[in-house]
């Protein structure tokens, strides 16, 4: 596809299971980044991939948090015993390069914990 | 699927007349600024950007105002229309962030009446 995906677009979990977000971006883009959106708010950073170097983490919001990317391609986030504060939708994103290119967004996908 | 941004303020606008969204933000050393728009159950579109060399810069229908005395941003969207009614996002990035990470703002919400 032309766009950013991101799978499942929705995802329904019971609190303390484990889940697994999907990201791909878009092909020859090297920078990926993942932000998540809790309702009525504005988008959160939470990690940032550039190339082959160590992530940015510096916005996970705990080490429940964590994410992978596999060269430059689609990247898993994972999030472990969920949590009711976790229901948010969890957008992706990709850019050619890193410095003050534009990041191209995914629908998201919305996590609901209950 | 779900509406983002429920509780956000809101701009209500007629059919063809135009539209400013604002946006305040606090860091000086900002010095990249992007607007997306965001439609209800999908990711924020890239609408224009601008960096901080300037202040102002326009597209179709859209243009930006950046005031960096007063850390201020405009969209001004001329004689709008029913596809514009969506969320729209600021967002920046700081001269010291290294991987483009952006900083979002609240959002706000622009209802166009026929």
């Amino acid at each position: 596809g032309a766009g950013v995906s991101q799978s499942p677009s929705n995802k329904v979990t019971e609190k303390g299971k484990d889940v697994e977000l999907r990201c791909d971006p878009i092909s020859g883009h090297t920078a990926l980044y993942w932000y998540r959106q809790r309702l009525g708010q504005g988008l959160e950073f939470l990690i940032y991939f550039q190339g082959n170097s160590a992530p940015d983490k510096s916005g996970l919001p705990s080490d429940r948090f964590s994410a992978e990317r596999t060269g430059e391609s689609v990247s898993t986030l994972t999030i472990q015993r969920t949590q009711q504060e976790d229901s948010a939708v969890y957008l992706c994103a990709s850019s050619f390069f890193a410095d003050t290119d534009t990041q191209y967004f995914g629908p998201g996908t919305r996590l609901t914990v209950l | 699927g779900e509406s983002v941004g429920l509780h956000l303020p809101t701009l209500s606008v007629q059919e063809g007349d135009n539209s400013i969204i604002n946006c305040a933000y606090s860091n000086s050393a900002s010095d990249y600024f992007i607007w997306y728009k965001q439609e209800s159950g999908k990711g924020p579109q890239f609408i224009i950007d601008i960096r901080s060399n300037m202040d102002k810069r326009q597209g179709q229908r859209v243009t930006v105002l950046l005031n960096k005395t007063v850390k201020h941003l405009s969209l001004q969207i001329a004689a709008t229309q029913p596809g514009d009614s969506a969320v729209y996002f600021c967002a920046e990035k700081s001269r010291y962030n290294a991987g483009n990470m952006l900083t979002f703002g609240g959002g706000t919400r622009l209802m166009v009446k026929p």
